[in-house]
């Protein structure tokens, strides 16, 4: 079955330090993997994806995720946070097969001054 | 392109009522996706079309629930009777599909329909 794990609601981190975001997947067909941002009481962005191709992907704002096929993982970083990076970061997976999209539970990142 | 446009933006209506909750894709895009968001279930994936066709329905919570996409500009998501845990928020998403030869697989998503049922 399809599924997306982030294991942490909530990451904290100081401004100017790296940051890492995690998330575990599973699917049948090929993984497309996505990243997205939500800011308060707007929908969401997309921040990167990894389709094929290098394993380490660069996207919006600086950040950037690392496809691991093996730990089937798609972890989300970024090397010094900002104050302004705070929001709801969504993990996501689209099945090569069936083009079905599903996000994990989102993981709130908080970086504090 | 305007992005993805829905409507109403914010709704609050009684239980019991009907409530359409419409949305409008990126022209040329092939998939449309409904999201539902609470803070208790996250995003959960309702329904999506693909070339105005349902493809997968079963994240559709009751009978209550129906979608349609009558052309490639247009859908809407229904509910009839409203119920007040319905409350939630109501993203519509459209992409292209990942093996398009223009396609790159993300979604473009609305800003959203905020639902309060009372």
């Amino acid at each position: 079955a399809q599924s997306v794990a982030q294991p942490e609601d909530q990451v904290n981190v100081a401004e100017g330090n790296p940051l890492t975001v995690k998330c575990t997947y599973s699917v049948s067909g090929n993984p497309y993997l996505f990243w997205y941002v939500q800011y308060p009481n707007r929908g969401l962005q997309f921040l990167l994806k990894y389709i094929t191709g290098d394993n380490l992907v660069k996207g919006s704002y600086g950040f950037e995720a690392e496809f691991n096929k093996s730990q089937t993982s798609f972890h989300l970083k970024k090397p010094s946070a900002l104050v302004s990076d705070s929001a709801l970061y969504f993990c996501a997976v689209r099945d090569g097969n069936t083009d079905k999209l599903i996000f994990g539970t989102g993981t709130r990142l908080q970086v504090f001054p | 392109d305007a992005g993805v446009i829905q409507s109403p933006r914010h709704e609050v209506t009684e239980m019991g009522q009907e409530v359409t909750l419409r949305c409008k894709p990126i022209s040329g895009h092939d998939y449309l996706f409904w999201y539902r968001q609470t803070m208790m279930r996250g995003l959960e994936l309702l329904i999506y079309f693909n070339n105005n066709v349902p493809i997968d329905d079963s994240g559709m919570p009751e009978d209550r629930f129906s979608a349609k996409m009558p052309n490639a500009s247009f859908s809407t998501l229904k509910i009839q009777p409203s119920e007040p845990r319905d409350s939630a928020v109501y993203f519509c998403a459209s992409s292209l599909s990942p093996r398009a030869r223009m396609g790159t697989g993300e979604l473009f998503f609305g800003e959203g329909s905020r639902l309060t049922v009372l």
